[in-house]
């Protein structure tokens, strides 16, 4: 089946720092990626959706300047948590889709 | 607005034994839905999905689910669980049709005793 990865697996950064998540479809062509959040033994929240060469859309309570996400091409999106802070830490989440909706293993932040 | 409430916060069955996970949806139109599962520091994996053919959906690892109009309902279900059934599944509900956007139940934390 399709495999979507990310990078990096788990990272602890100091607050106020900026840190980047990539999300890349390893062997398939994805126009769209989704970012989802997910706190701790809660459910996922869709962010936002991603699409290669445009602006992402973001649901609604998402600041889209603190979470910047770029689709620079078909296989990779970027998340960027800009000056994060801690209640930033989670486990964020992104998925590409071909005809189904492929998810990467997620990346667990801790903002210090 | 769509949305999927899942009755169960946590199932817990002995190895062997039949699997029963509740779900119901909301749904102003014909829905997409969905049963992932999720193990600890794995990514989701789609277990089957649902898209207005046939009620009964099979789906990988012996599991499946009936879509029951009449009662708004999507209960996934086994008749033998694994150990390696031991995970988070969330029942998910696709937003809008022709697009790829979903929204997740709570999850339902299934352990497996042997």
């Amino acid at each position: 089946g399709a495999v979507v990865s990310q990078h990096p697996s788990w990272v602890i950064c100091k607050s106020g720092t900026s840190v980047k998540i990539e999300c890349r479809s390893l062997d398939f062509q994805a126009t769209t990626m989704f970012w989802y959040r997910q706190f701790p033994k809660q459910s996922l929240m869709l962010m936002a959706t991603s699409n290669e060469g445009s602006k992402a859309t973001y649901e609604q309570g998402v600041e889209k300047d603190k979470f910047l996400i770029n689709h620079a091409s078909l296989t990779l999106s970027t998340l960027t948590v800009t000056s994060a802070h801690p209640e930033d830490s989670s486990f964020y989440i992104c998925s590409a889709t071909t005809d189904t909706q492929y998810f990467g293993p997620g990346t667990r932040l801790t903002v210090l | 607005a769509q949305s999927v409430t899942q009755l169960d916060s946590h199932v817990s069955v002995s190895e062997g034994t039949p699997v029963l996970l509740r779900c119901n949806y909301s749904s102003s139109y014909s829905p997409s839905l969905f049963w992932y599962v999720q193990h600890p520091n794995k990514g989701l994996q789609l277990l089957l999905k649902y898209t207005s053919a046939a009620t009964l959906v099979k789906g990988i690892n012996g599991f499946e689910a009936e879509f029951k109009k009449s009662e708004t309902s999507f209960h996934l279900t086994k008749p033998s669980a694994h150990m390696s059934d031991a995970a988070e599944y969330f029942c998910v509900v696709s937003v809008i049709v022709g697009t790829d956007k979903l929204i997740f139940g709570t999850g339902t934390r299934l352990q497996v005793f042997p």
